[in-house]
Parts: C-alpha cells; structure tokens; sequence
C-alpha cells in the first residue's frame, strides 16, 4: 500500500523554528515529485512547496519563500520542510503529497501534521 | 498569481446531479484537477487531468474542461458524497501549484 506518514508538528513560538518529516512506502521514492499543502483551520488548501525528483528544482509559495525550506533524502524515503520564523498565520495541519508531475495531479496524501504557532 | 474560483456552497437533494465549477483565466491549456475532502481526512484525488478517474472512484463522477471553466459532476448524488471539494491546475508562468477555494457539498 502506498503510504506517508507526516511527523514533527506541534506548538512553536512566533519566530521558532520547526522541522517535519513525510516518510514514504509502498512506492519508490525517487522516482517521484513532491508538495507541502497546508490547511489553516477552517480554511482551503494552500500549496507551499514543490521538489523535483532526481534534481534540485524547488518551487515556493511566496508566503513561505525565504522561510520554508523543502528537501528529501532518497536514501531513507523522506521528505522533509524546514519552517524557520513562524508566524501566526503559519498555523495549519501540514500535508505532504506525492506529484504525478505537472500535467498530473497530488495522487497520494499522508493524513497531515498539526502545527501550531502561539506564544 | 493566477487565481481558480469555486462557488462556496452547492445544494442537491440525493440522486439528483451536482456540477461544481472552477473558473479560471486560458484553462483550456492546463490540466485541470479535483480533489473530495471529508471533515477531519486528508484529500483524496478524484479526478486527474481534466476527466480521468483515479482506481477506485465511482464512474458517476466526471469532470470537463472548456474555455475559462472546469466542470465536476457527481451523478447520483448519495449523502456519501457530502464533502469539500476542490480544483487544483499546475500554473506554468509562475511554476505554482494552485488551488482553488473549495466549494462545500451539502446532500439535503
């Protein structure tokens, strides 16, 4: 079955810092694309980043470039978001999703991580 | 940026037809993509590239892509069905995924 599974939510200071991870099964890995979607609470879907497989090609949302920084380790079969000066409105349940490439769409979701930003 | 607009709300009773619709500025040359989200679960792809379904979807729902807008419709309608459902492009000026703002399905 394929799968990913999120990691490393939870509550952060405005300004904090916070790392997820995505581990992927049940598919191979490096052979794919993948997002970051985040869902405020109450809110739509809003994608953030996007890494290539097989090269460095990232892509960011403005809210979060300069932020947010995506990377994977096809090694161990996960992706990870590094998130450095949180805000408020940072606060979301964060998705990781596996891209079926630009024609295609987000076919795999992991059930989400909950991040908070609160003082 | 480029922008998708939904309705935020679409009624039909069960076994009527529902057509949710997505605008946005030349669809006609992105591939257009709809996803269903029940309360408290991830996603779930339910439509890939303007009308192919993904293993595992009902053929009562189908999707179409003319002009400036892309079409969702689920025949048939069950209380199932009940859920936020959302369409998605990849946008290749900006090289962004984007959503549009969801449009809420209520079965009556």
């Amino acid at each position: 079955e394929m799968q990913l599974v999120e990691s490393g939510g939870g509550l952060v200071q405005p300004g904090g810092s916070l790392r997820l991870s995505c581990a992927a099964s049940g598919f191979t890995f490096s052979t794919y694309s993948f997002n970051w979607v985040r869902q405020a609470p109450g809110k739509g879907l809003e994608w953030i980043a996007y890494i290539r497989r097989g090269t460095s090609v990232l892509y960011y949302a403005d809210s979060v470039k300069g932020r947010f920084t995506i990377s994977r380790d096809d090694a161990i079969n996960s992706l990870f978001l590094q998130m450095n000066s949180l805000r408020n409105e940072d606060t979301a349940m964060y998705f990781c999703t596996r891209d079926e490439g630009t024609a295609g769409g987000m076919d795999v979701w992991g059930r989400g991580t909950t991040v908070t930003v609160s003082s | 940026s480029y922008v998708l607009t939904q309705p935020p709300s679409v009624s039909v009773a069960p076994g009527e037809t529902a057509r949710i619709t997505c605008g946005g500025n030349k669809f006609g040359s992105k591939s257009v993509h709809w996803y269903q989200q029940k309360p408290g679960q991830a996603p779930v792809l339910v439509i890939c590239c303007d009308n192919d379904r993904p293993s595992g979807i009902p053929e009562r729902i189908s999707g179409s892509n003319s002009g400036n807008t892309a079409t969702l419709t689920i025949s048939r309608v069950e209380a199932g069905d009940e859920a936020a459902y959302y369409c998605h492009v990849w946008d290749y000026s900006s090289n962004h995924h984007v959503f549009g703002g969801g449009t809420k399905l209520t079965v009556l």
